[in-house]
């Protein structure tokens, strides 16, 4: 199956810096990638949805200017946590689908191995 | 009501017996999907189906389109399997609405 590759899959971070994640896709063209924040025996929640090219959209509730998110490449996304908090500390994760045609609705979704940020 | 549940929410089990999880969503759906996230943190694809069953070694998944729901069934379960197995619906949207979890622990 295809490859998603997330890095760092740990960090541990002063509060007040920045942390920035990266999201591959090794073997095929993400358009779109999904980044997830995971709090501990909680399911996913979407946080933004980032699009090739153009600006992320994000979800209610999460903070564009704290939470930025680049896409520059069809195969690369980051997403860039700044001035850290202790309540930032989570898991992120991100997802990218193989699209199919124009529609991911009938596609597999794959993962990143996730990073696990602890702000100090 | 999340439109996505699962139940049980945790389940431990004897190494080899049969182990079925299950997952009910109340929206239309193009797809589902089952993943499992190992302790770690990483999520595996295990299965996307939008009708009938399939198997891929020890874990078989079913899906009921009429009934809005579906089974991830593990034969012969091993310590290894010991992860949160998580089914996702794929609405007629591009984004992924979770299930809550299902919490496996396989003792030997």
């Amino acid at each position: 199956g295809a490859v998603v590759s997330q890095h760092p899959s740990r960090v541990i971070c002063k509060s007040g810096t920045s942390v920035k994640i990266e999201c591959r896709s090794l073997d095929f063209q993400a358009t779109t990638m999904f980044w997830y924040r995971q709090f501990p025996k909680q399911s996913l929640m979407l946080m933004a949805t980032s699009n090739e090219g153009s600006k992320a959209t994000y979800e209610q509730g999460v903070e564009k200017d704290k939470f930025l998110i680049n896409h520059a490449s069809l195969t690369l996304s980051t997403l860039t946590v700044t001035s850290a908090h202790p309540e930032d500390s989570s898991f992120y994760i991100c997802s990218a689908r193989d699209r199919y045609g124009s529609s991911f609705l009938n596609t597999e979704a794959f993962f990143g191995q996730g990073t696990r940020l602890t702000v100090v | 009501k999340n439109e996505v549940e699962q139940s049980p929410q945790n389940l431990t089990a004897q190494e080899g017996e049969f182990i079925t999880i299950n997952c009910s969503y109340s929206v239309g759906i193009s797809a589902l999907h089952w993943l499992q996230q190992h302790p770690g943190g990483g999520i595996v694809s295990l299965f996307m189906l939008s009708s009938g069953k399939k198997k891929h070694g020890r874990l078989i998944a079913t899906i009921n389109i009429q009934e809005k729901h579906s089974s991830l069934h593990i034969t012969a379960s091993h310590p290894r399997d010991s992860a949160v197995y998580i089914c996702a619906a794929t609405p007629n949207t591009d984004k992924l609405i979770f299930g809550t979890g299902t919490r496996l622990q396989v003792f030997p």
